[in-house]
């Protein structure tokens, strides 16, 4: 069963520094990996998604995300975080031999301070 | 076009009474998806429907649970006789299609508090 995992439960960093959120994923086949943000009360937002292609994708908000296969990695990057960036962000895989089930890590809670 | 709604946005019921969730998706997406967020835990997949089918309940417990995506109106998540264990974020997700590089959008969700 494909999983994916986010080590980190907080990330800290001050405002026009560089971030990186990390994933790791496990899945049978090629991955379908996706990152989305959540905002306080709010449902999730979709922030990007490598299918194929680039190793280096690039999504929404200037935020971008690096495939990394030998490594099965695909950490969220930004470089120079904003304040208004702090949120919960979560990373998801979709396992192309069960494509319906969109399976989510246990989320990073990135804080950028002023 | 407005999002993914749900309703309520917050329910509060006692242990024993039925909790009832509503969500209806984006215009022209006929793929349902429900999700439950722990505290401190990510999302985890309860249940996939189209229009009138149960595709996937493989996330959601064989008691008390169930849903529905009915030809006309929402979906609806109900979960009879609650439990506190119940309290958590529900959130509902919609897809205009199927496929293996399809984003899903989500509603603003339902916090339910189980006294």
């Amino acid at each position: 069963a494909q999983s994916v995992a986010q080590p980190e439960d907080q990330v800290n960093v001050a405002e026009g520094n560089p971030l990186t959120v990390k994933c790791t994923y496990s899945v049978s086949g090629n991955p379908y990996l996706f990152w989305y943000v959540q905002y306080p009360n709010r449902g999730l937002q979709f922030l990007l998604k490598y299918i194929t292609g680039d190793n280096l994708v690039k999504g929404s908000y200037g935020f971008e995300a690096e495939f990394n296969k030998s490594q099965t990695s695909f950490h969220l990057k930004k470089p120079s975080a904003l304040v208004s960036d702090s949120a919960l962000y979560f990373c998801a895989v979709r396992d192309p031999g069960d494509f319906q089930k969109l399976v989510f890590g246990t989320g990073t809670r990135l804080l950028v301070s002023p | 076009n407005a999002g993914v709604m749900q309703n309520p946005r917050h329910l509060v019921r006692r242990r024993g009474q039925e909790a009832r969730l509503r969500c209806s998706p984006m215009k022209g997406h006929s793929h349902v998806y429900w999700y439950r967020q722990l505290p401190e835990e990510g999302l985890k997949f309860m249940v996939y429907l189209q229009k009138e089918n149960i595709i996937d309940e493989s996330g959601m417990p064989k008691e008390r649970f169930s849903a529905e995506f009915p030809k006309e109106g929402p979906s609806i998540l109900r979960i009879q006789q609650v439990v506190r264990g119940d309290s958590a974020a529900y959130f509902c997700a919609s897809s205009p299609s199927t496929g293996n590089n399809e984003k899903l959008f989500f509603g603003s969700g339902t916090q339910l508090s189980v006294l």
